[in-house]
């Protein structure tokens, strides 16, 4: 199993410019989860999702849109970057939700919005 | 609102000794606990959890304890390897909203 992937590895746009991060698992997890990690700060929950066709908010959505068509793909998207979402995207998915919380990352996205 | 912090940033640890990472959380409500390792370069990965309802769960070389009264949670690694230098973060959960609210880190350098 590759277990939680993610393309591309690193990226760098200019603002105003558009993107989608690619996530895909391979384990039939139902929920996955997009965050963003920046320094001295703990990982924020941008969007994430309990099943396929399903989408909901986290902490931090503005700026960003998700899709989930497939049950093994998760799509974030960056409809006009900004430099303030220059940061690290990781990807993460899980069984379910409670009572299980156990989430397998994957090895994360570098994005720098010049 | 709620958060999850860490006492240390940076911990520094002779190989071969034993560590003690940890973590005040401020939601008296959580449910349940996550330790995460994080190495350079690398997705965070699970290491041990532990739900409200224990005080102390035991992995291999790790275990969590959990101090409700205080609310303090720590991660204690035995044995300390060159593999274990990483950063770690602990996570609460709330089953009531079911999110992850991750602390900022500490840095475990082990020293040779």
């Amino acid at each position: 199993n590759a277990g939680v992937t993610q393309t591309p590895k690193f990226r760098v746009l200019k603002t105003g410019q558009s993107m989608t991060l690619l996530c895909a698992q391979d384990m039939n997890h139902e929920y996955m989860y997009w965050y963003r990690q920046d320094p001295g700060m703990g990982l924020r929950l941008i969007h994430y999702s309990v099943g396929e066709g399903t989408t909901a908010k986290g902490e931090v959505p503005d700026g960003y849109n998700v899709s989930r068509l497939k049950k093994q793909n998760f799509l974030l998207g960056l409809e006009s970057a900004a430099p303030s979402q220059t940061s690290v995207y990781f990807c993460a998915s899980s069984r379910q939700g409670a009572p299980s919380y156990e989430q397998y990352f994957g090895p994360g996205t570098r994005l720098t919005v010049t | 609102g709620e958060s999850v912090g860490l006492h240390l940033p940076t911990l520094s640890v002779q190989e071969g000794d034993n560590s003690i990472i940890n973590c005040a959380y401020s939601n008296s409500a959580s449910d349940y606990f996550i330790w995460y390792k994080q190495e350079s370069g690398k997705g965070p990965q699970f290491i041990i959890d532990i739900r409200s309802n224990m005080d102390k769960r035991q992995g291999q070389r790790v275990t969590v304890l959990l101090n409700k009264t205080v609310k303090h949670l720590s991660l204690q690694i035995a044995a300390t390897q060159p593999g274990d230098s990483a950063v770690y973060f602990c996570a609460e959960i709330y089953f009531g909203n079911e999110k992850l609210t991750f602390g900022t880190g500490t840095r475990l350098t082990i020293i040779p």
